[in-house]
């Protein structure tokens, strides 16, 4: 079946580590995105790509890193320069780059908790 | 950047009764979807509806674009309706090329 893979699913960062999040998606999907969801709250943007080798930042980027080596890959690092990375992270995908015509499909999500 | 108002911000229905959601945007969009977020945080895409009506089994949308609202009705409602539903609207082209998502509506199905 095709999807959204996240992993791990939880995971726990010591302070001033780097950790990072793995979404990988076979729908052959060419726009990917990763959002933040904090308790209580809906999601917000954290980047998002519309081409391989291409990707943007979103509302809240600082503290975060990507790349987009292949279509099916959009991995998120958190840095250390983030100061309050614990969140939920979740990974999206849909058919167009301007996203026009296709819902987003999302993976299961990244519990991420410093320790 | 375009505003999102979602209410209520919280509803309690006993199973089998029938509920309506409001989604509220600030300017105009040409996309807008409905999503279903399960208590264990999966995020289920329920419509895409930048504007005009769709149903789905017992859940059913409309947007008035004109008039920047959105409405999902869940009919005879069941236990594994309960999570959140967020409304989710974007402006391909214009200001917003992105979703912005509302705050979200906290439905509890009591059996």
């Amino acid at each position: 079946d095709g999807g959204i893979t996240q992993s791990p699913k939880y995971l726990f960062r010591k302070e001033g580590q780097n950790v990072t999040l793995s979404c990988e998606q076979n729908l052959n999907h060419d726009a990917m995105y990763w959002y933040r969801q904090d308790p209580g709250q809906g999601l917000r943007l954290i980047y998002y790509s519309q081409i391989v080798n291409d990707f943007q930042k979103g509302d809240i980027a600082e503290g975060y890193s990507v790349s987009r080596e292949k279509k099916e890959s959009f991995p998120l690092t958190v840095t250390s320069a983030q100061k309050n990375p614990t969140a939920f992270y979740l990974c999206a995908s849909s058919r167009d780059s301007d996203g026009s015509n296709y819902g987003y499909t999302f993976g299961s999500g990244t519990r991420l908790t410093v320790v | 950047g375009i505003q999102v108002e979602q209410s209520p911000p919280d509803l309690i229905l006993q199973e089998g009764a029938n509920s309506t959601l409001r989604c509220n945007f600030s300017d105009s969009v040409n996309n807008l979807q409905w999503f279903h977020q399960n208590p264990w945080g999966q995020l289920i895409n329920l419509f895409y509806i930048p504007s005009g009506t769709k149903q789905n089994g017992r859940l059913s949308a409309t947007t008035v674009a004109t008039e920047r609202y959105s409405l999902l009705y869940i009919s005879s409602s069941q236990t594994t309706d309960s999570g959140v539903y967020f409304c989710a609207v974007g402006n391909y082209g214009g200001s917003q090329g992105n979703l912005i998502f509302g705050k979200g509506t906290k439905l509890s199905v009591k059996p």
